[in-house]
């Protein structure tokens, strides 16, 4: 099975900052990448697939590159509503894995 | 509207079994890969199943493998998901979800296995 890594676990930061947070895969995954934010009690929402597409409604403010083993998603200017729980998935091959998380809270 | 609306969790003693279902509408269910995705209280997001449009295919984590197994009926526009043999760490909330990456995601419906 694929291993996803996150780094940070978590981060503290400010409205206004910009972010970035790193997904590592234990092998090439093309650009077979999506990243998600959750909320608590709410379902993941899908914010970019195929590494670096915006999914369609996502703010701007969102993007994500990288190719191979190692991506990022950048959030270039944090909004309140952006402070949340950031999961990376691979679809590359099965089992498809997520990553362990990057919790972004308040500063 | 895209809609994926769960049923079928609570309660269960290890060893038991539930079933779970997912109503889709909205879209051309039979066209689409569906999944199972799960969330233990607390920790992060595992995906657990797939099932190709046609049910041809299917594909498990390792974990569930042998004692969940994932199902369509594409006349009813439902998913279906039948856990036998649960664990304590089965205990999740268990999401339904459109294709391999998931724009479209159920609510949850939340499975507790404990005596």
């Amino acid at each position: 099975a694929i291993r996803i890594t996150q780094s940070p676990s978590s981060l503290s930061a400010s409205t206004g900052d910009r972010v970035t947070i790193t997904c590592r895969a234990s092998q090439g995954i093309s650009s077979y990448l999506a990243w998600y934010q959750q909320k608590p009690g709410k379902a993941p929402k899908l914010l970019i697939y195929a590494a670096s597409t915006l999914q369609s409604g996502v703010p701007s403010r969102f993007s994500g590159s990288g190719s191979g083993t190692d991506f990022t998603l950048t959030i270039s200017c944090l909004q309140s509503e952006d402070f949340a729980t950031y999961y990376c998935q691979q679809y590359y091959s099965y089992p498809l894995t997520f990553g362990p998380g990057t919790k972004v809270d308040i500063k | 509207e895209v809609q994926l609306v769960e049923s079928g969790g609570g309660l269960v003693q290890p060893g038991g079994s539930l079933r779970l279902s997912c109503a889709a509408s909205g879209f051309t269910f039979s066209s689409y890969w569906m999944s199972w995705v799960r969330q233990a209280p607390g920790k992060g997001l595992e995906w657990v199943a797939n099932i190709k449009q046609d049910g041809s295919e299917k594909y498990y984590v390792d974990s569930v493998k042998g004692r969940f197994t994932i199902s369509r009926d594409n006349a009813k526009n439902s998913l279906y998901l039948q856990m036998n043999s649960l664990r304590a760490e089965d205990t999740a909330v268990y999401y339904c979800a459109r294709g391999g990456y998931s724009v479209y995601w159920g609510q949850g419906t939340l499975v507790t296995v404990s005596s």
